[in-house]
């Protein structure tokens, strides 16, 4: 099945720099990747996501690149604020997900 | 429903009781999966279901894991002769179809506690 690692585990930022959120997966027969967000107590949300076609897409100050070869993907917050601090999940997969472990974003005021 | 709804919201049982987890996905959404997240932990996949088709079951951690579903509504997760380590939040999502490429909507979960 599908193994997907996420890094940093734990990232903290001071509000207005940007933060990065590297995955990694193992099947190469995955071919959509969202990432979610989780604030605490809640349910993981969908924030963004990328398909196997695409290198590169933007939403505003969220942007996650995709490289299909190195078989690595990433999410980029440009501008971050304090209500961008939560768990941030990275997902693979075809037909059923495979998610990562986590980034816990701190971002500092 | 306007929302994946899950219940109960939180359930307290012994060890060794048996438990059922109830999902209504949003109406329309033929897919529906389920996820175990222990606490601090990612999402751990355990099964989902697609329709009429059999139920993709390669996540269940044991046989004391098993989901129905009928049709395209409601699915009952349950965990027989529960343990400790079954204690984490199950997480309950639908999407419109399987797999295509759409992302979860997720219920706001089960959070059971086996003490």
């Amino acid at each position: 099945g599908e193994n997907v690692e996420q890094h940093p585990s734990t990232l903290s930022v001071q509000e207005g720099d940007s933060a990065v959120i590297k995955c990694t997966y193992s099947d190469s027969a995955s071919n959509y990747f969202p990432w979610y967000k989780q604030e605490l107590g809640k349910r993981p949300q969908l924030i963004i996501d990328i398909r196997s076609n695409v290198g590169e897409k933007k939403d505003q100050r969220i942007a996650v690149t995709l490289n299909k070869t190195a078989k690595h993907f990433s999410l980029h917050i440009t501008e971050t604020q304090p209500e961008d601090s939560a768990v941030y999940f990275c997902a693979a997969g075809f037909n059923k997900f495979y998610f990562g472990s986590g980034t816990k974003l701190n971002v500092k005021p | 429903g306007a929302g994946v709804s899950q219940s109960p919201s939180n359930k307290v049982t012994e060890k060794g009781k048996d438990v059922e987890l109830r999902c209504d996905p949003i109406s329309g959404h033929t897919a529906l999966y389920w996820y175990r997240q222990r606490l601090g932990q990612g999402l751990e996949f355990l099964i989902y279901f697609q329709g009429n088709s059999a139920p993709d079951k390669s996540g269940l951690p044991s046989d004391r894991f098993s989901a129905e579903r009928t049709g395209e509504s409601v699915s009952t997760l349950t965990i027989q002769r529960t343990q400790q380590e079954d204690s984490a939040v199950y997480l309950c999502a639908s999407t419109p179809r399987q797999g295509a490429n759409y992302g979860y909507t997720f219920g706001s979960g089960t959070r059971l506690t086996v003490v």
